[in-house]
């Protein structure tokens, strides 16, 4: 199986920072790669598929960039709205549909 | 608005049995592949299985294989998931989510609200 790592597993920011969250495969995975916020006692949303892909009706602060085995998401200035855990999830292939642990976001 | 509705959630105990359902509405559900997600009470997420859009085809994690079985219902526009030998690790909210294609694999655009199983004792 394909194992996704994020880091940091959390981070605190404040409101208007530029913030980044990494994704690595622990193989090559072209840009089959996902991102989804889950806010607190949320259900999960599709944030970026593709790698890059911005998913219809996201706010256009939300950004992601990588492939191969290295994936970012960024999210250019910080919005009080915008704490959640944040996963990372790999579709490479339909026997591992493997998900991060996920990236919990907090507001300082 | 596109809506997935999941139901069947309860509690079981150890080596019991339960069945999930889907309710999908607004949105072409036979032409789409699906999948199940569970999340452990405070832990992250956990796909669990997968199925095409004609249902031909199924996909399962090695943790479920063998004791979870997905499929669908296209004329009733609902999914399911059998769920046998259950263990106290498979105590979770199970989300149903739908893919962006109709072929496995892909990204999961809509989401259920999730149904919660507890299996104890």
């Amino acid at each position: 199986d394909i194992q996704m790592t994020q880091s940091p597993s959390s981070l605190s920011a404040s409101a208007g920072d530029r913030v980044t969250i990494t994704c690595r495969a622990s193989q090559g995975i072209s840009n089959f790669l996902a991102w989804y916020q889950q806010k607190p006692g949320k259900v999960p949303k599709l944030l970026i598929y593709a790698a890059s892909t911005l998913q219809s009706g996201v706010p256009s602060r939300f950004s992601g960039s990588g492939s191969g085995t290295d994936f970012t998401l960024t999210i250019s200035r910080l919005q009080p709205e915008d704490v959640a855990t944040y996963y990372c999830q790999n579709y490479n292939s339909a026997l591992s549909m493997t998900f991060g642990q996920g990236t919990r976001l907090e507001i300082k | 608005e596109v809506q997935l509705l999941e139901s069947g959630g309860g509690l079981v105990q150890p080596g019991g049995s339960l069945r999930l359902s889907c309710a999908a509405s607004e949105f072409t559900f036979k032409n789409y592949a699906m999948s199940w997600v569970r999340q452990a009470p405070g832990k992250g997420l956990e796909w669990v299985s997968g199925i095409i859009n004609s249902g031909g085809t199924t996909y399962y994690a090695d943790s479920v294989k063998g004791r979870l079985t997905i499929s669908r219902d296209n004329s009733k526009n609902t999914l399911y998931l059998l769920m046998n030998s259950l263990r106290a690790e498979d105590t979770a909210v199970y989300y149903c989510a739908k893919l962006i294609g109709g072929d496995c694999p892909d990204a999961f655009d809509i989401w259920g609200q999730g149904t919660m199983v507890t299996v104890s004792s």
